[in-house]
């Protein structure tokens, strides 16, 4: 399977527990985003890396998170102390930038995270 | 910021209607998907376009620049196209930059037989 995996799929923690979930994107994507998507809205952005830069971060995305891409290829996303509103599905997605070319997005299955 | 309205948010029709989803935004773009999300949360990209329309078996795409306006038309509808239909805008930036999505908050279509 060439697409993007992500993992784990689910993940009940308690509140206070940290977890962290792991991207990786289609292999020659130098491009990663990372969204967040709450039961009934839209995702909302929340990071993304060109390569292994995190080049842009959302208000959204508190000290309690953290997104590293070391080497360029899969990434994890970090919650400290996770609170009972970080229940949600993050999802990963990754495209190739080239130049004059419009990025086209594929999106992981996403991980369906629940804080008790 | 952009802000990303769809329409209607709920649609129930019967197997074989013509089915049309609207996407407005506030702000020019440089391109715009429609994605698809089944019950379980994976996100299939549908289209992604920029100008005119686009066709792909029986879904068709449609965007107006200058209106700030996109459709997204099913024909002879299925009860397996039954799904949360999603708009995403990336913003047109000069000099490019990140172009993370801003998404609208879906459309939920169900197809009954």
């Amino acid at each position: 399977d060439t697409g993007v995996s992500q993992d784990p799929r689910h993940k009940i923690t308690k509140r206070g527990q940290n977890v962290t979930f792991r991207c990786d994107p289609i292999s020659e994507h130098n491009r990663l985003y990372w969204y967040r998507q709450t039961l009934g809205q839209g995702p909302e952005f929340l990071t993304y890396f060109q390569n292994e830069a995190q080049l842009e971060k959302s208000r959204l995305l508190s000290d309690r998170f953290s997104a590293e891409r070391p080497k360029g290829s899969f990434s994890t996303l970090e919650i400290q102390r996770t609170e009972q509103g970080d229940s949600a599905m993050y999802l990963c997605a990754s495209s190739l930038r080239e130049t004059r070319s419009y990025n086209e997005q594929f999106f992981g299955p996403g991980t369906r995270l629940t804080v008790l | 910021k952009n802000e990303v309205e769809q329409s209607p948010q709920n649609l129930t029709a019967q197997e074989g209607e013509f089915i049309t989803i609207n996407c407005s935004y506030s702000v020019g773009i440089s391109a715009l998907h429609w994605l698809q999300q089944h019950p379980g949360g994976g996100i299939v990209s549908l289209f992604m376009l920029s100008s005119g329309k686009k066709k792909h078996g029986r879904l068709i795409a449609t965007i107006n620049i200058q209106e700030k306006h996109s459709s997204l038309h099913i024909t002879a509808s299925h009860p397996r196209d039954s799904a949360v239909y999603i708009c995403a805008v990336i913003e047109a930036r000069q000099g490019g930059g990140a172009d993370g999505l801003t998404f609208g908050k879906g459309t939920h279509l169900i197809i009954q037989p």
